[in-house]
């Protein structure tokens, strides 16, 4: 099975502030990377796919990068509601594996 | 708009069964693959299992293989999973979500829609 490896595991940030999340597979996945972003006691919600494509209705502040084994989620001002726990999913082969989450805190 | 909505969970026991269904609306179910994800309480997500839009490709979790089936019936536009020798680490919410289609960029559409989720909760 592919591994998808999270970095950092949780985060401190303030508003405004820009985050950036890396997820590392342990082979190549090409672009089958999506990123998912779940709030407490709610429904996980796709932000990107593709590694770099934005889901329909995501605010542009969100962008993904990366090919191959390295991928990157990036916030580019954070804003309130975007204190979250955020995943990674590798989809190149199954099992589809999803990292282990970076919870985003408020500093 | 696209809606998936699980039922079906509960308390069981250990070594007890439980069946998911999943009744979705809003796009054409019998196009779409469709996957089973869990997430155990105050844990990640995992994976579960997996079905073609036919039916004819399934998937399994190693932690689920044997003891889950995955069906579908695309007459009723619903998704089930037959849940047997449940164990306690099997609790979770089990959450269906919509997977590929098919075509050259069929695997866009991965896990783009999710249901509510059902909680499930093996224990004595």
């Amino acid at each position: 099975d592919i591994q998808m490896t999270q970095s950092p595991s949780a985060m401190s940030a303030s508003v405004g502030d820009r985050v950036t999340i890396t997820c590392r597979a342990s082979q190549g996945i090409s672009n089958y990377l999506a990123w998912f972003q779940q709030k407490p006691g709610k429904v996980p919600k796709r932000l990107i796919y593709a590694a770099s494509s934005l889901q329909s209705g995501v605010p542009s502040r969100f962008s993904g990068s990366g090919s191959g084994t390295e991928f990157t989620l990036t916030i580019s001002s954070l804003q309130p509601e975007d204190f979250a726990t955020y995943y990674c999913l590798q989809h190149n082969s199954y099992p589809p594996t999803f990292g282990q989450g970076t919870k985003l805190e408020i500093k | 708009q696209v809606q998936l909505v699980e039922s079906g969970g509960g308390l069981v026991k250990p070594g007890g069964s439980l069946r998911l269904s999943c009744a979705a609306s809003g796009f054409t179910f019998s196009d779409y693959y469709m996957s089973w994800i869990r997430q155990a309480p105050g844990k990640g997500l995992e994976w579960v299992s997996y079905i073609s839009s036919s039916g004819s490709t399934i998937y399994y979790a190693d932690s689920v293989k044997g003891r889950f089936t995955i069906s579908r019936d695309n007459a009723k536009n619903s998704l089930y999973l037959q849940m047997n020798s449940l164990r306690a680490e099997d609790t979770a919410v089990y959450y269906c979500a919509r997977d590929q289609t098919e075509g050259a960029d069929g695997y866009n559409t991965i896990f783009d829609y999710w249901g509510q989720g059902t909680l499930v909760t093996v224990s004595s």
